[in-house]
């Protein structure tokens, strides 16, 4: 069963544009969410995280907003770049005193930038 | 100076055969993982290894057999292999209490 759903396999964006990547989740015991970014042949990479006392992260270019009540999250990304173009993984850890450091996994986003 | 490192990135077998999968942080963190990333793109976990002690194994077949010989190593041995175990295989670490977890570039098991 998935507890982390990302529903858009793919994303297009003009560049200079915002970039939304949505993120849905089921398990109310999830405490911490994170977003990953990966590129063609190399291992996801940690992209910016936000804690479930928080709504908003922000990064630089990279916002995440956390709504809780409707177990939703989305990355915000502007303006965007075309080297911004990977897979978004979106993922979620349960509440301490779980598993240690287990992460649950969304299928990805495609995001793609056009000039 | 790469901070997870996989061996060998790209692994093409028989059915049947046994082969291992290496993995090693210098990142001087306590907690390494394994995931599998299977033809539909889901990264699912199969096990976690904190301070050389196995802490998570999902359920995963047991001709997946991990093994870490410190904590900077952690390194995967699949016996009798099977079509279906093509997959991606990912290495990650982390400090015990931290969230981040860092991933190597991954090992593309190709069973014929």
């Amino acid at each position: 069963d998935q507890q982390v759903k990302q529903n858009s396999p793919s994303l297009s964006v003009q560049e200079g544009r915002i970039s939304i990547l949505n993120c849905d989740y089921t398990n109310s015991m999830f405490d911490y969410f994170l977003w990953y970014k990966k590129y063609p042949a190399e291992g996801p990479t940690f992209l910016i995280s936000i804690s479930s006392i928080k709504d908003k992260n922000e990064d630089g270019r990279f916002t995440v907003f956390l709504n809780k009540s409707a177990k939703h999250l989305s990355l915000h990304i502007v303006p965007s770049q075309p080297g911004d173009s990977a897979v978004y993984f979106c993922a979620a850890r349960k509440k301490r005193g779980s598993t240690l450091g287990r992460l649950y996994f969304g299928r990805g986003t495609q995001l793609t930038v056009w000039p | 100076d790469t901070a997870v490192s996989q061996t060998p990135k790209y692994l093409v077998t028989q059915m049947g055969n046994d082969k291992s999968i290496k993995c090693e942080q210098n990142l001087g963190h306590d907690t390494m993982y394994w995931y599998k990333q299977d033809s539909k793109k889901f990264l699912k976990i199969m096990f976690s290894y904190n301070n050389k002690e196995l802490i998570i194994n999902e359920t995963v077949p047991n001709r997946f057999s991990p093994k870490s010989p410190d904590k900077a190593h952690l390194n995967l041995h699949i016996n009798s292999l099977e079509l279906g175990d093509s997959a991606v295989y990912f290495c990650a670490s982390s400090q015990a209490a931290g969230n981040e977890q860092f991933f190597g570039p991954g090992t593309r098991l190709t069973v014929l």
